[in-house]
């Protein structure tokens, strides 16, 4: 099994459908993270958090937001999907007994907005 | 400009050369480097980080990096077809501390041929 466990992998939703994206860890780690991949563009940081009650905003914050809802938990909400959003979503998590350096990505989540 | 940069490629190289894949990043202060590969539909996965100035080698990877410069290289010795994925350069921002969060570069995708 996975360390870190996206669902759905794969989800085609209509504009302005509220849509969660689920991520579990089975690492350990306090620190955990979403990142957005667009083609030539790279990834880009949506959230992050430190614990259950640390939660932070990222590069590109507007539209979406997150829960922890456990250590082991992060899910990420589009309360209204648009088009642009259209994305692979990627969930990490990183160990801060490392200095937090590396990060362990799930599988990623294919979300398409029509 | 962006904080990260990369060329898109792709960057073709025969079986057996050495495939030289590059970096800049625009903060001076940044600190620490690293090197993610990630396959066609799959998640990145750290292959090499850096933290100080020269030469890390690992395998038939080996990590350069000239903070006077602003940049930073990974060169694979050797290169295979099963090297044939996209690599990302990633930096921790200045100022982030031991957050962990990561600016990731468009990646470079490499194409090794038999």
């Amino acid at each position: 099994d996975a360390d870190v466990t996206q669902t759905p992998r794969n989800r085609i939703t209509k504009t302005g459908k509220r849509i969660m994206l689920e991520c579990s860890q089975t690492k350990g780690h306090d620190r955990m993270y979403w990142y957005r991949q667009d083609p030539g563009l790279g990834l880009r940081l949506i959230y992050y958090s430190f614990d259950v009650k640390d939660i932070n905003k990222g590069e590109i914050s507007d539209g979406y937001s997150v829960s922890r809802q456990a250590q082991a938990k992060f899910s990420l909400s589009l309360e209204s999907a648009i088009p642009n959003q259209t994305a692979l979503y990627f969930c990490a998590t990183s160990d801060p007994g490392t200095g937090g350096t590396e990060a362990f990505f799930g599988q990623g989540t294919r979300l398409t907005v029509v | 400009q962006k904080e990260v940069e990369q060329n898109s490629g792709p960057l073709s190289v025969p079986e057996g050369a050495i495939a030289s894949l590059n970096c800049t990043y625009s903060d001076r202060g940044s600190q620490s480097f690293f090197w993610y590969r990630q396959y066609s539909g799959k998640s990145p996965e750290l292959i090499m980080s850096i933290y100080s100035n020269g030469d890390k080698e690992d395998g038939r990877f080996t990590a350069q990096l000239n903070k006077a410069s602003q940049y930073v290289s990974l060169l694979i010795r050797d290169s295979q077809p099963s090297d044939s994925a996209t690599y990302l350069c990633a930096v921790n921002p200045p100022r982030s501390g031991n957050t962990g969060k990561l600016i990731f570069g468009q990646g470079t995708t490499l194409q090794v041929k038999p």
